[in-house]
């Protein structure tokens, strides 16, 4: 069966570095995009941008521009988010999410989340 | 960007009762519309796409409806599972946006 697994939570300071990771399995990794979503604690959910798993190459929403970093471990079936240089409205809940056609942009499959806490 | 917009914020409705939802776009998305669930402490859910295409899985109790820039997501018959977080979302290219959600709560 088809699964996003994404790593533990984190517990980071303002300035510092994260890298989050979605672990795929049950389908060919390569054939389908990988997004990020941001959920922010009692708020909705907010597209961050996604990886062509394929090509390697990264789109980001304007929001999302700079600090941000998508990437990939395509041998492992991996897709990483990497935050730099952390703020406290980083903190929030990040969701790898599956797309379910080329360009769809409709999430069939959602990792578990990982909660971000930037607390100094 | 194409903003989204849920009403109601928030419902209280009962089981067994009917429920609609609705979602504006601030432009002609036409069928480009999805519906998701959450559940608090959980990962959303896709519940239809293309406005009113069911996911697999999603019971027929749920139904989409909608084009251009006003959808609704309709839930006959509620069940206990179904109280939750329900948010609209675009996917008429990038960026896709989604609205603000609407929490679906037991009367």
């Amino acid at each position: 069966q088809i699964q996003l697994v994404q790593s533990g939570p984190e517990l980071k300071k303002p300035g510092e570095t994260v890298k989050i990771s979605c672990k795929a399995s049950g389908y060919t990794f390569t054939n389908y995009g990988m997004n990020w979503v941001k959920q922010a604690p009692g708020k909705g959910l907010k597209w961050m941008g996604w990886i062509n798993t394929y090509t390697g190459e990264p789109t980001y929403a304007d929001d999302f521009k700079g600090r941000f970093a998508f990437s990939l471990e395509t041998s492992a079936s991996t897709a990483y988010l990497q935050i730099n240089n952390l703020k406290n409205e980083d903190m929030a809940t990040y969701f790898c999410a599956r797309e379910g056609g080329p360009s769809s942009g409709i999430f069939d499959y959602w990792g578990q989340g990982t909660t971000l806490t930037v607390s100094s | 960007d194409i903003q989204m917009t849920q009403s109601p914020a928030s419902l209280s409705a009962s089981v067994g009762e009917t429920v609609t939802i609705t979602c504006r776009a601030s432009e002609n998305i036409y069928s480009y519309l999805a519906w998701y669930q959450q559940k608090q402490g959980k990962s959303p859910q896709l519940l239809v796409y293309n406005a009113k295409t069911l996911a697999e899985g999603v019971p027929s109790r749920f139904s989409g409806s909608g084009s251009g820039t006003q959808f609704s997501l309709k839930i006959n018959s509620l069940q206990p599972e179904d109280f939750g977080s329900y948010y609209c979302q675009h996917h008429y290219g990038t960026p896709y946006t989604f609205g603000g959600g609407t929490k679906l709560e037991i009367k």
